[in-house]
This record gives C-alpha cells, structure tokens and sequence, in this order.
C-alpha cells in the first residue's frame, strides 16, 4: 500500500530553470507533508515543509504547494542550481515523526 | 552542536549472524526513530523511541529485529539472525519535543548492512 507516491524516478533541467517535483498521496489523515533531500551515501536533509491547511509555504528558492483536493503535491525550486541534483522525496505525517515516504526523484541539473 | 551520529557505516555480515546499529542522537533531542531503504526504495519507518521507552514499532518486522534507546549511551537497532532480504541502508534520526509534530527530522549518515 503506497501512500505516497512519486511517479517520475527522475528530472533533468538546464541550470537557472524552473525544477518541479510531483508527489501524489491517498492517505487523508495527514497532517503535514515535507520535502527532503539526499545525496549519495548521505543521510536525507530537510528542505520545506507545508501544513495540511495551508496551500502553500516558501523558503527562498523553494516553494511547496498543496492541492488537497487532488491530494497532490509539488516543490519548486527557482532557480535550479547545479548543487540542488540529488534525490527529492516527499513524504506525508500524521503524528511525530513517523512519516511515509515516497520513492524519491532524482533531480539532475545541468550547468 | 554534532549531528546524529551513526556507526557502524558498513557493516558485513553472513547469513545467520548478529548487526548491532548504534545511534546517537544530537544534542538536546529525546526522540528517535529507525528508518531503513531498501535498495531502489523510499526510507519506510521502522520504530519510534524515547529514553527507556518504545513509543511505536509499528514497522518493525516482528522477528529478529529490536530497537531499544536506554537512560544512558546510544539508541541500538539489532537484527539477529541476518538474511540476505536484511541487507539495506539504516537511517537513524532524531528531533527535540518541539519539534514533534512537525516530521522536521535530522538524520544520520546512515549504516550500510550487507549480508552475504
């Protein structure tokens, strides 16, 4: 059963440009999702994080959106940076710190 | 202030031996929790931990694998008796209370376990 979902394994953009990264997630319940970060043989690194009440949260270059309607997700990073290609993944929580991650999306930005 | 500090970073073991995962949380941070990946995989909640207690290990298979977090020293996740499907990147992390409900965890480097 997965509740989160990250359908796209990977994104390559131009320097400079616009990244977004989708998530997708069945469970209701929860009450806010994040974004983490994770380069090779290195533990995951919090990026942003959104409310389930809110539709929207900024942190300089990147801003998360949520559209619970259609129990979606996206980050957008603006603009891309050679040093943001890692793998992105979103997750959902509903207490603490038990979350449920997606599979993660390989973000490749070329200079 | 140091981050989560997890050790071993790799670990080999045959079949049907012991792993001892070690974590020690940063600074000022009560709770912990276990995470593994498995390889082409997301990171999937293991246990949940406080000084001396378990909170939840909801995804903690139900044999071979225990976690404790005692009064005193690292939080240790323990598999015995290994096999192959073991073989995985564990994810230690940590958060202080305030911070409890909001999923804003730190994690470690994590620990390579290879089972042959």
């Amino acid at each position: 059963d997965q509740q989160v979902k990250q359908n796209s394994p990977s994104l390559s953009v131009q320097e400079g440009r616009i990244s977004i990264l989708n998530c997708d997630y069945t469970n209701s319940m929860f009450d806010y999702f994040l974004w983490y970060k994770k380069y090779p043989a290195e533990g995951p690194t919090f990026l942003i994080s959104i409310s389930s009440i809110k539709d929207k949260n900024e942190d300089g270059r990147f801003t998360v959106f949520l559209n619970k309607s259609a129990k979606h997700l996206s980050l957008h990073i603006v603009p891309s940076q050679p040093g943001d290609s890692a793998v992105y993944f979103c997750a959902g929580g509903t207490s603490y710190g038990k979350l449920t991650f997606g599979q993660g999306t390989i973000l490749t930005v070329h200079p | 202030n140091a981050g989560v500090m997890q050790n071993p970073r790799h670990l080999v073991r045959r079949r049907g031996q012991e792993a001892r995962l070690r974590c020690s949380p940063m600074k000022g941070h009560s709770h912990v929790y276990w995470y593994r990946q498995l390889p082409e995989e997301g990171l999937k909640f293991m246990v949940y931990l406080q000084k001396e207690n378990i909170i939840d290990e909801s995804g903690m298979p139900k044999e071979r694998f225990s976690a404790e977090f005692p009064k005193e020293g690292p939080s240790i996740l323990r598999i015995q008796q290994v096999v192959r499907g073991d073989s995985a990147a564990y994810f230690c992390a940590s958060s202080p209370p305030s911070r409890e409900k909001t999923g804003e965890l730190f994690f470690g480097e994590g620990s390579r376990l290879t089972v042959l």
